[in-house]
């Protein structure tokens, strides 16, 4: 069974600081896209940033970037700069793309609650 | 394009209640997850469809729980009898088989509370 592990169920940031957020996973498959959602007070679901296993460049978008370590499973959410807006729930979460009855399906990690300081 | 839509954004119930919670997911996804959000149990996949067909029902909790998709632009996810620990935040999420994003989009989530 797939399973996505964050290990750090709160983390917490000085504003404009750099903060890093980890997640393992454990799989067997080779295809697979990584993602991490926010979630802020809200409860909307919303996406930070996606890879895709084959690639071996690290996804960034503006202040959030991943380090993707493929043999290791990790998949780290790095935030730049850290804003207050920034506070939020973050997940962790795996989407298989290899054929088999799981095909598509979704895991999220446990989730870790970020606070930023102002 | 509108979002996923779920409705009703709040439900409260008493006990042996049924329960009926809907999604109406993007024009064109062919895929529809549901999804329950507890504090306890973070979120656990309910059940996943696709092209209306479902295809892993492996994390529906027990019998109370039913699911359906009778077309495309439309899901259910129903409890019979309803107990105080269905009470969570049930969320409906679709996704097109796109290689290029592979994304979930999410709706706004039903707050389900039961008395």
């Amino acid at each position: 069974a797939q399973t996505v592990t964050q290990s750090q169920p709160e983390m917490s940031v000085q504003e404009a600081e750099t903060v890093t957020l980890s997640c393992t996973y454990d799989t067997s498959e080779s295809d697979y896209y990584l993602f991490w959602y926010k979630q802020p007070p809200s409860r909307q679901m919303i996406l930070v940033i996606r890879q895709e296993a084959y690639k071996q460049q690290n996804a960034t978008e503006n202040r959030f970037s991943v380090n993707f370590q493929k043999a290791a499973k990790s998949f780290s959410l790095k935030i730049s700069d850290s804003q207050l807006g920034d506070a939020a729930m973050y997940f962790c979460a795996y989407r298989i793309l290899a054929g088999g009855t799981s095909y598509g399906k979704l895991t999220f990690g446990q989730g870790t609650i970020l606070t930023v300081h102002p | 394009d509108a979002g996923v839509i779920q409705s009703p954004r709040h439900e409260v119930t008493e006990m042996g209640q049924e329960v009926t919670l809907r999604c109406k997911p993007i024009s064109g996804h062919d895929y529809l997850f549901w999804y329950r959000q507890t504090m306890m149990r973070g979120l656990e996949l309910l059940i996943y469809f696709n092209n209306n067909v479902p295809i892993d029902d492996s994390g529906m909790p027990e019998d109370r729980f039913s699911a359906k998709m009778p077309n495309a632009s439309f899901s259910t996810l129903k409890i019979q009898p309803s107990e105080p620990r269905d009470s969570a935040v049930y969320f409906c999420a679709s996704s097109a088989r796109d290689r290029n994003t592979g994304e979930l989009f999410f709706g706004e989530g039903s707050r389900l509370t039961v008395l």
